[in-house]
């Protein structure tokens, strides 16, 4: 009964080639997160949505964009990956965009760059 | 900004013994801050916030608003115990969180 799903668990791209990472979720809520966590590292958030508002955070690169067509889902999208951006991507889900709700995370997507 | 310091990146110790994990904050307003726990092949999780004065599998924390700390606390550590644990603070709209502290238990 896995509530926040990310495809797939290990994603391999080569440097330059666009890369989509999955998340989906079955908690129905609100607020859709993506974080970035490289090895030794804190997870460090990326963007959120909150319903269909996206909110990118100020030091995210424009490679990254974020899509989410529908509440359940939610996709990172990586227009040119480079070796800096091989990391563990975190999905996480919260009911509202507070402190006081709990964040939900996914077991997140291994990405490689070669 | 908010920043989250967890100086310790390995604390290994015997079952029985006490643990503290320790965190320390910097915020300009009010923090709401939270211990996320990661065991082995699991998902990272919420352990406890401190809004909640709670205690979850025998461990404690207590926000210490003039030492800026936020430290994690256990008596008698167990085995299952080991995991990675991150400090986290809400501020801003975000979840920032520490580099965490791995907790390596032995027998």
């Amino acid at each position: 009964d896995a509530m926040v799903i990310q495809n797939p668990r290990y994603q391999v791209t080569q440097f330059g080639k666009p890369v989509t990472l999955s998340c989906s979720q079955t908690l129905n809520h609100n607020v859709m997160y993506w974080y970035q966590q490289k090895s030794s590292q804190a997870p460090k958030l990326l963007f959120h949505y909150y319903d269909k508002d996206f909110n990118n955070e100020a030091d995210t690169p424009d490679n990254f964009q974020s899509r989410r067509p529908n509440t359940s889902f939610c996709f990172l999208d990586i227009r040119s990956p480079g070796l800096g951006d091989a990391a563990m991507y975190l999905c996480a889900t919260s009911r509202e965009l507070a402190g006081a709700y709990e964040q939900y995370f996914g077991p997140g997507t291994r990405l490689t760059v070669t | 900004a908010q920043r989250v310091t967890q100086p310790e990146k390995l604390l290994s110790v015997f079952k029985g013994a006490p643990v503290e994990l320790k965190c320390n904050y910097s915020y300009s307003g009010s923090p709401e801050l939270f211990w996320y726990v990661q065991y082995s092949r699991q998902r990272l999780q919420l352990l406890l916030r401190h809004i909640s004065r709670e205690s979850i599998k025998g461990f404690t924390a207590d926000l210490n608003k003039g030492e800026t700390s936020f430290h994690l606390k256990k008596p008698f550590a167990q085995e299952e115990d080991s995991a990675m644990y991150y400090c986290a603070l809400w501020g801003f709209q975000k979840l920032v969180f520490g580099t965490g502290t791995r907790l390596l238990v032995s027998p």
